[in-house]
């Protein structure tokens, strides 16, 4: 069976540090991959997506970027974070022909 | 882009009691999913639904793709159906899914 892991889980950082953020999937081959964001108390918003290695779309002008290194890894990265960077952080992959969504369990960033 | 709208932001039931969770489509979707987002954040899919309905135990959906929304029905609810539940909606062609802003839902003992 698929499954998906990020981390890591918390994580607490300082104005200006960088990020790195990590999601693996199992189980599958050519996912789509996702990367939301969620503020407190917010809906979701879609910050990056990938149908394949290296292919990236941006959803959101910012501060962050992601990459595709391998089929079934999916990083989100900061080199410098902000302040409005705080929030809850979700990837999420779907079949190469199924469009449902699976998540994995969040990262909840705090920058300080 | 296609606009989610999701009705009741907020809804609070006595354990026991049925409710009803709508979603609304600015556009034409081929990919539609609920989702149930526990005290933790863990997002739990509860319902993939482009068309017609489904059922899973206490919960059912139905999706009338023509006239662009769906229902979520929470039937004798338990304190464990806390916490926020999204729709989410997309087209295939572009990948992407669009999330509404969720209802709030609180079940009291």
């Amino acid at each position: 069976s698929q499954t998906i892991h990020q981390w890591p889980a918390t994580l607490v950082q300082p104005v200006g540090s960088p990020l790195s953020l990590e999601c693996t999937v199992e189980g599958t081959s050519n996912p789509n991959l996702y990367w939301y964001r969620q503020a407190a108390g917010r809906g979701l918003q879609l910050l990056f997506y990938s149908v394949g290695i290296g292919q990236i779309s941006s959803e959101v002008p910012q501060n962050l970027s992601a990459s595709r290194p391998q089929d079934r890894q999916f990083i989100l990265s900061s080199k410098k974070l902000l302040l409005s960077d705080s929030g809850f952080y979700l990837c999420a992959w779907s079949g190469e022909h199924t469009g449902e969504l699976f998540f994995g369990e969040g990262s909840r960033l705090t920058v300080l | 882009g296609i606009q989610v709208e999701q009705s009741p932001p907020d809804l609070i039931l006595q354990e026991g009691a049925n409710s009803t969770l709508r979603c609304n489509f600015s556009d034409s979707v081929n990919n539609l999913q609920w989702f149930h987002q526990n005290p933790w954040g863990q997002l739990i899919n509860l319902f993939y639904i482009p068309s017609g309905t489904k059922q899973n135990g206490r919960l059912s959906a139905t999706t009338v793709a023509t006239e662009r929304y769906s229902l979520l029905y929470i039937s004798s609810s338990q304190t464990t159906d806390s916490g926020v539940y999204f729709c989410a909606g997309g087209t295939s062609g572009t990948y992407k899914y669009i999330f509404g802003t969720g209802t709030r839902l609180k079940v009291l003992a």
